[in-house]
């Protein structure tokens, strides 16, 4: 079957750094998105990975290895804002998305 | 430039009634999906269209259908609704010759069956 790991939750401080971690098993693979869902309202995207290494955007990056089925999005600088889940999407070989549960992350100040 | 909309924003339906979600987007997307997201579970994909005059069966489809008569609007109906069909239900839209076709989300209809 088809599986997309995350931790479901974590806590972090406001102006330090956090990585939340995406392990993958899918059937085939054509891209991973991270997004942000803020509670009670839609998913946005945040990043897309198709080749292995480090995308960086603003505050935020996102890392793949394909060869270890393996992704993290770090988010820098932590504001109360980034109060929210992050959900890692993988692409399959049908070109559809499989979600992973999504973590939720708790800033503190 | 609204992006896509759904409606109703909520909705508490008794069992057996019939439901219909709406869905309309302005950004010409070929391609249009329905999720439910149900709380610990990730998005599951119920069906999709990847352009006006098809559509295809995601992941969890029984007890649903959908259309897609243009390219602006993709409706979900509910035959006969049931309390597992309690959820919040995201409509997205993608380019699929966008490059990576990224999906964009509608603003998610809250639906209680009882």
């Amino acid at each position: 079957g088809q599986n997309i790991d995350q931790p479901t939750e974590m806590t972090a401080t406001e102006g330090a750094i956090v990585q939340i971690n995406c392990t993958y098993q899918t059937s085939g693979f054509n891209g991973l998105f991270w997004y942000q869902q803020h509670a009670g309202e839609a998913p946005t995207f945040l990043s897309y990975n198709v080749l292995d290494g480090l995308e960086e955007k603003g505050r935020f990056s996102s890392f793949l290895s394909r060869s270890k089925g393996y992704s993290y999005l770090l988010l820098k600088e932590l504001q109360m804002k980034d109060s929210a889940s992050y959900l890692c999407a993988v692409r399959d070989s049908n070109y559809q998305l499989i979600w992973g549960a999504g973590t939720k992350l708790i800033i503190k100040p | 430039i609204a992006g896509i909309t759904q409606a109703p924003t909520s909705q508490i339906l008794a069992a057996g009634r019939r439901m219909t979600l709406r869905c309309t987007q302005d950004m010409r997307h070929n391609a249009m999906y329905w999720y439910r997201q149900d709380l610990g579970l990730g998005l599951r994909l119920i069906h999709y269209s990847n352009t006006a005059g098809t559509t295809g069966k995601g992941e969890v489809p029984d007890g649903y259908s959908v259309s897609r008569a243009n390219t602006d609007d993709f409706p979900l109906t509910l035959a006969s609704a049931v309390p597992s069909q309690t959820s919040v239900y995201f409509c997205a839209s993608s380019d699929l010759a966008g490059g990576t076709d990224t999906q964009y989300f509608g603003p998610g209809t809250r639906l209680t069956v009882l």
